[in-house]
């Protein structure tokens, strides 16, 4: 079972546009929710980060946002430069100590 | 201290062999995790250790996985016989526990071990 899903595999977008990616999580226990971009051949790097206390959170050109009713949370890149091509996941966990579990990604690709 | 560090960064084995790798997590993290990532997925959870305790093992690990933390800082991950299916990227991460609602970067990750066995 997919607790957090990135329907999503890829979004192709204009630099200098709003680029918006999208993630879903099912389970409820979920208090704390992280974005993740990837470079080819590098692991995974912070990107930003929100708690289940907040609806918002926005750092620089990055916001996320969370709606924990509808259990969904967005990530709005604005304006999008080409150096944000990436691969972007989204990770989510509860108030205990299990492991971060992914999504499995979306690809960005931002055209000049 | 740079960061975390993976080696090697690329293994290719005939299928059969055993493989290990390494990772050596931020000095001050006494947590450290085990993903692997393979094509279209994203990172999928194997183990964690808190201290040299290996705290939570996922299903994905087989009997012919074992990890190892024996100091508390860097850690080994061992794949025996190995099998085609066991082609991935081997990810390690490392983070200090989480402390009631504070906010944290989450986890610093290695660049990964590509592992091909053919």
């Amino acid at each position: 079972d997919q607790q957090v899903k990135q329907n999503s595999p890829s979004l192709s977008v204009q630099e200098g546009r709003i680029s918006i990616l999208n993630c879903d999580y099912t389970n409820s226990m979920f208090d704390y929710f992280l974005w993740y971009k990837k470079y080819p051949a590098e692991g995974p790097t912070f990107l930003i980060s929100i708690s289940s206390i907040k609806d918002k959170n926005e750092d620089g050109r990055f916001t996320v946002f969370l709606n924990k009713s509808a259990k969904h949370l967005s990530l709005h890149i604005v304006p999008s430069q080409p150096g944000d091509s990436a691969v972007y996941f989204c990770a989510a966990r509860d108030s205990g100590n299990t492991p971060l579990v992914f999504g499995k990604g979306t690809r960005l690709s931002v055209i000049a | 201290d740079t960061g975390v560090s993976q080696d090697p960064r690329h293994k290719i084995t005939k299928r059969g062999q055993n493989v290990t790798f390494r990772c050596d997590p931020i000095s001050e993290h006494n947590r450290l995790y085990w993903y692997r990532q393979t094509l279209g997925q994203g990172p999928e959870f194997l183990t964690y250790f808190q201290n040299e305790a290996q705290l939570e093992k996922s299903r994905l690990l087989s009997d012919r996985f074992s990890a190892e933390r024996p100091k508390g800082s860097f850690s080994t991950l061992e794949i025996q016989r190995t099998e085609q299916g066991d082609s991935a990227m081997y990810l390690c991460a490392s983070s200090l526990p989480r402390t009631g609602n504070l906010q944290t970067n989450g986890y610093t990750f290695g660049s990964g071990t590509r592992l091909t066995v053919v």
